[in-house]
């Protein structure tokens, strides 16, 4: 069973709009990471995030993880058609540091 | 450098029948990981090598699956008997260490069609 939740399960979008993908979890994450899944070229590192209140950028992509650490929200800025795909965020939880728990992915379509 | 590889990258087998499959995973990473995706759904977890010894097989669904890891480098992941429920897309990753710190870098998958 899946243990983190995303939201929205799928997006569609017109390119340069913004969008923001989240993901919630019921207990506390030592980690958590996003990925972007394309067929054919399997998960794709984007960002990892560690302490509550945590922010990364990368481009026009930035992503937070709340003080609670149990909750984690992905904001793509003036998407692209490249941006599109599958984003998948997943955790570790505690007493595991390596069994990453993922949710079911948000497909994100990019219209030009 | 070259990421993590997995071969095949598609398998179609018959029901009852043995498959291997193969993971190369980054030059000089210790740990190494199997998850397996069905369709819809998010990896889920396999088995945790360390160097060469299993540390985690909790997730192998059955004793029909079996993973090794010999020389500490290259990993196969063996299904016996396949059923049509095996059908998924079998994911390697490796990192340099295990631990939360540490990013887990994904291959491109084998995709298992059990007819």
């Amino acid at each position: 069973s899946q243990e983190l939740e995303q939201s929205p399960q799928s997006l569609i979008v017109q390119e340069g709009k913004n969008l923001t993908i989240n993901c919630t979890s019921s207990k506390t994450l030592y980690g958590l990471y996003w990925y972007k899944q394309k067929y054919g070229e399997g998960l794709i590192f984007l960002m990892m995030l560690q302490k509550g209140g945590e922010e990364k950028s990368h481009e026009k992509i930035t992503a937070k993880l709340d003080e609670k650490k149990q909750q984690s929200s992905l904001h793509i800025t003036a998407s692209q058609p490249s941006h599109a795909g599958i984003y998948l965020c997943g955790g570790y939880k505690g007493g595991s540091n390596y069994k990453l728990t993922f949710g079911k992915g948000t497909l994100l379509t990019v219209n030009p | 450098g070259a990421g993590v590889s997995q071969t095949p990258s598609n398998k179609v087998t018959e029901k009852g029948k043995y498959v291997e499959l193969r993971c190369d995973p980054i030059s000089g990473h210790t740990a190494l990981y199997w998850y397996r995706q069905s369709l819809g759904q998010g990896p889920e977890f396999l088995i945790y090598f360390q160097g060469t010894g299993a540390a985690d097989d909790s997730g192998l669904p059955n004793d029909r699956f079996f993973a090794v890891r010999p020389e500490g480098s290259v990993s196969t992941l063996k299904i016996q008997r396949t059923e049509r429920g095996d059908s998924a897309v079998y994911l390697c990753a490796s990192s340099f260490l295990s631990g939360a710190q540490e990013t887990q870098y994904f291959g491109p998958g084998t995709r298992l069609l059990v007819l």
